[in-house]
């Protein structure tokens, strides 16, 4: 089955760390560029960040960067996210999607079913 | 707060016709295609447009996408009940270098 699965959320405190991780299976997953995508609770969407199938090109939301860090393992079909310097606005559950093609640059075809992550004290 | 514009809400009886509108700028809708997304109550998004006009495979042809200059319309003709759901538009845009959504339009069904 063509799937992705977000795993890693959580309760975290004000400037800690969380690191999600998103499993795909059933698709070449080194052939797809991948992103993250956020939707806090009642919210609209917010992509998060971008990486291309290499590696070599990585995008972020000016919301995020600098604190947070997409990377990608293809051996293992799998895109990690790593939160630092969270914030109380940083919750939301977080998706990770792909993109359908190189030149469709904001279709996302596959999603996964998300994973929350409450940042509060 | 989103880069792209719609509006909040929009509505139908059973069978009508129902049109949403996405407005942006030279940096997004103006120089790339725009994208819809329907997301249903407590579910992840589904892609419902890409390419401004195309649908994917399995996504009935009630649903059709357009795009004129800095904007996009997305209607649903032949509205149903389980059409009842949060519609997104999102577009690259060059500027931010990034993709940037619209705030999103809850669609009812009277």
């Amino acid at each position: 089955e063509v799937q992705l699965v977000e795993s890693g959320g959580g309760l975290v405190q004000p400037g800690g760390s969380l690191r999600l991780s998103c499993a795909a299976s059933g698709f070449t997953f080194s052939s797809y560029e991948m992103n993250w995508v956020r939707q806090a609770p009642g919210k609209g969407l917010e992509w998060v960040s971008f990486m291309t199938s290499s590696g070599r090109n990585i995008y972020y939301a000016d919301s995020v960067k600098g604190r947070f860090t997409i990377s990608r393992d293809n051996a293992q079909n799998s895109l990690y996210l790593q939160m630092n310097s969270l914030r109380a606005e940083d919750t939301a559950i977080y998706y990770c999607a792909r993109r359908l093609g190189y030149s469709y640059l904001a279709a996302f075809d596959l999603w996964g079913q998300g994973t929350m992550v409450t940042v509060s004290s | 707060q989103y880069v792209l514009t719609q509006p909040p809400s929009a509505s139908g009886t059973p069978g009508q016709r129902v049109t949403i509108s996405c407005s942006g700028s030279s940096s997004n809708i103006g120089t790339n295609t725009v994208n819809w997304y329907q997301q249903l109550p407590g579910t992840a998004p589904k892609l419902l447009i890409y390419s401004s006009d195309q649908r994917p495979s399995g996504v009935p042809d009630r649903f059709s996408g357009s795009k004129s200059g800095t904007s996009a319309s997305l209607a649903i003709s032949g509205l149903q009940s389980e059409d009842e759901a949060d519609y997104y538009c999102a577009a690259w845009d060059g500027s931010l270098n990034g993709v940037v959504f619209g705030g999103g339009t809850k669609v009812a069904v009277l």
